[in-house]
């Protein structure tokens, strides 16, 4: 089973700033089958990115997600004060589907 | 649009059965889609269980195997997790979700409900 490692734990920071999250696999991924999330507390998660780096229908363009093989980063361009939440990067390997641990991105 | 709805019984007794329904809403339950259960327990992260496709292919989350079902009711447009032997780990947000097929070997949770709490207690 393939392990999603996410860091950091926790981003402070302050409306505007560039946030660069990070997703690293135990063994290569399929570009395909990454994907990411933004969960607010009391809600459902809201798909961001899928195959790495195609943002889903209505998310803003300040989200990019880049990567390959291993290494896959989620990137804010410019924090939004709606965009502070936890972030999920998942995988599908092997028929299993897996969740890193989560990003949570705070206002500092 | 599409929508999917999670029903089922809020507190479940330690040793017993947990079970949901997701009924699905502006989609075909035997459409190109996977249908799937996630779970979170208070203040996890989240935690997939199982996926389900309308020709039968059914997959497991390997920690889970042992204790979960899942099923689809083409005739109700709903599909069903079954958790046995549950203890108090078990209590969790779960919710029902659609992977989305975008083509290409490229697959997402595109569509997921609001959740429902199950608590695990006597």
């Amino acid at each position: 089973e393939i392990v999603l490692t996410q860091s950091p734990g926790t981003l402070s920071l302050s409306p505007g700033e560039r946030a660069t999250l990070s997703c690293r696999a135990s063994q290569s991924v399929a570009s395909t089958y990454l994907v990411w999330y933004q969960q607010k507390p009391g809600q459902a998660p809201r798909l961001l990115i899928y195959g790495a780096s195609s943002r889903a229908t209505g998310i803003p363009d300040r989200f990019s997600g880049s990567g390959s093989g291993t290494d896959f980063t989620l990137t804010i361009s410019g924090v939004e004060p709606e965009d502070f939440a936890i972030y999920y990067c998942q995988q599908y390997g092997s028929s299993v589907w897996t969740f890193g641990q989560g990003t949570k991105v705070e206002i500092k | 649009q599409v929508q999917v709805q999670e029903s089922g019984p809020g507190l479940v007794k330690p040793s017993g059965t947990l079970s949901l329904t997701c009924t699905v809403s502006g989609d075909s339950i035997s459409s190109s889609n996977w249908w799937n259960w996630v779970r979170q327990a208070p203040g996890k992260g989240l935690e997939w269980i199982a996926e389900v496709y309308h020709g039968g292919n059914i997959h497991y989350n390997p920690s889970l195997k042992t204790r979960v079902s899942i099923s689809l009711d083409k005739s109700k447009n709903q599909f069903s997790l079954n958790l046995t032997s549950v203890t108090a780990a078990d209590t969790a947000v779960y919710y029902c979700a659609r992977d989305r097929d975008y083509g290409d070997s490229t697959w997402a949770f595109d569509i997921w409900g609001q959740g429902t709490l199950v608590t695990v207690s006597s």
